[in-house]
């Protein structure tokens, strides 16, 4: 069965501050794995990385994904209030994605 | 550019009552799509998910069913509904081909009473 554990599962920090969150995954037939942020409702796509060892990279937003250890990493620098959400890692594998139960990041001014 | 629509929004029923969840999808061709479940603090759940009208292949056995009628409308069933059915419903819609991004419609918050 598919499996995709990300840690930790919630984060307090303040603004200014960076972090790192992580995610590892144990999936048949992988093909990609994907970041998303999710404030009120719908979850948007942040990153979708599919080569070993090639840093994606938005703004303050970085991934990266190791497949020979099987995880992956996002960091968040200069945090800011606007990034508190909760953070989604997918993996993609035989036709259909299995999601992590998400960090829950906490900025606080 | 491409749109995903997601009705209602909330939604109060109660225990044993039916249920259908619309989802459709504009601006894209034959794409693959999927309901999900979010439970309070927890991920995304994969109920359902469908790469063509007709096809669909269901990931956790329940008294859920989902229907594919048209090329971008994907429906969400339950002739009865139970307690434990009561949580956040999000559609969404990939690329077709698999190994892609998803795009997430707003949601339904669902409570059954």
């Amino acid at each position: 069965e598919d499996k995709v554990v990300q840690s930790p599962l919630s984060l307090v920090v303040h603004e200014g501050d960076t972090v790192t969150l992580n995610c590892s995954y144990e999936v048949t037939n992988f093909r990609s794995l994907l970041w998303y942020k999710q404030e009120k409702k719908a979850p948007t796509f942040l990153f979708m990385l599919t080569s070993s060892g090639i840093e994606k990279k938005s703004g303050r937003l970085s991934s990266i994904l190791d497949k020979k250890e099987l995880f992956s990493i996002l960091n968040i620098t200069a945090t800011q209030t606007g990034d508190s959400a909760i953070y989604l890692c997918a993996v993609e594998g035989a036709g259909k994605s299995t999601f992590g139960d998400g960090t829950t990041l906490t900025v606080k001014p | 550019s491409q749109t995903i629509h997601q009705w209602p929004a909330t939604l109060v029923q109660p225990v044993g009552s039916p249920l259908s969840l619309e989802c459709t999808v504009e601006g894209t061709s034959n794409p693959n799509l999927y309901w999900y479940r979010q439970a309070a603090g927890r991920g995304l759940q994969l109920l359902f998910y469908s790469v063509g009208i007709g096809q669909i292949s269901s990931e956790v056995p329940q008294n859920l069913s989902a229907s594919r009628p048209q090329d971008r409308q994907f429906i969400l069933s339950s002739k009865k509904l139970l307690l434990s059915d009561s949580g956040f419903y999000l559609c969404a819609w990939s690329v077709s081909g698999g190994g892609y991004e998803q795009y997430f419609g707003p949601g339904t918050r669902l409570t059954v009473t």
